[in-house]
């Protein structure tokens, strides 16, 4: 019930496309949803993050889609860039703790 | 936003010695930090929560005489890997708790790579 399910696994998306992940929950209470962008060797950064009391949530051209009676929540990349070129995850937290569930991890490249 | 930072971002080590890896918040100050591990191409995995000021909390499944932490201030915690084998070999991240907009955002260290030969 803590876990959480990330797909797909690796997208390769064209030069100012569309790119859309997607992931699933159980634990109904988790309440705060972010989203990380990791590059080989680094540690993950905060892309952008929503609560379940909002539906969506846009910050430049990235965008979350949040569906609390599906249990699923959405990042998607709009005009994707090369340097998007990254793995992202999704993850979930429960109360205001900083503690983190990971989704799986997907692979992004943007070709140009 | 707010700054971690881990050290070193490298470390070899002979099998059966001991590394210290630091993770600090530079410019706020964190009562909790989390440590993770992450093989390649795989995802964080949580090993466990460290408290300012209070033993740390471990994960099911990680010992916690091989992976010591300490949270000795509100800007740094430390976890050593003691007498470590080549299986320990792995990407080791730490994270801070930001404690603006109500204790929620996490943000993250370099990361450390270990490598146990």
């Amino acid at each position: 019930q803590q876990q959480v399910k990330q797909s797909p696994q690796s997208l390769i998306v064209q030069k100012g496309g569309i790119s859309i992940i997607n992931c699933a929950y159980e634990n109904t209470a988790f309440d705060y949803f972010p989203w990380y962008q990791q590059f080989p060797g680094k540690g993950p950064a905060l892309l952008i993050a929503i609560r379940p009391d909002v539906s969506e949530k846009k910050e430049g051209r990235f965008t979350i889609s949040f569906n609390k009676s599906a249990k699923q929540f959405s990042l998607h990349i709009m005009d994707s860039q090369p340097g998007d070129s990254a793995t992202y995850f999704c993850a979930a937290s429960l109360g205001n703790t900083g503690k983190l569930i990971f989704g799986q991890g997907t692979t992004l490249q943007v070709k140009p | 936003g707010a700054v971690v930072s881990q050290h070193p971002s490298r470390v070899i080590c002979k099998s059966g010695t001991s590394v210290k890896i630091e993770c600090r918040s530079l410019d706020f100050q964190a009562t909790t930090m989390f440590w993770y591990r992450q093989f390649p191409k795989q995802s964080l995995m949580l090993m466990a929560t460290s408290n300012e000021g209070s033993k740390a909390t471990y994960e099911q499944g990680v010992e916690k005489d091989k992976f010591l932490i300490n949270h000795a201030s509100l800007t740094l915690s430390t976890l050593t890997v003691t007498s470590a084998h080549p299986e320990d070999s792995s990407f080791y991240i730490c994270s801070a708790v930001w404690p603006g907009r109500g204790n929620t955002e996490a943000f993250f260290g370099q990361g450390t790579r270990l490598t146990v030969v």
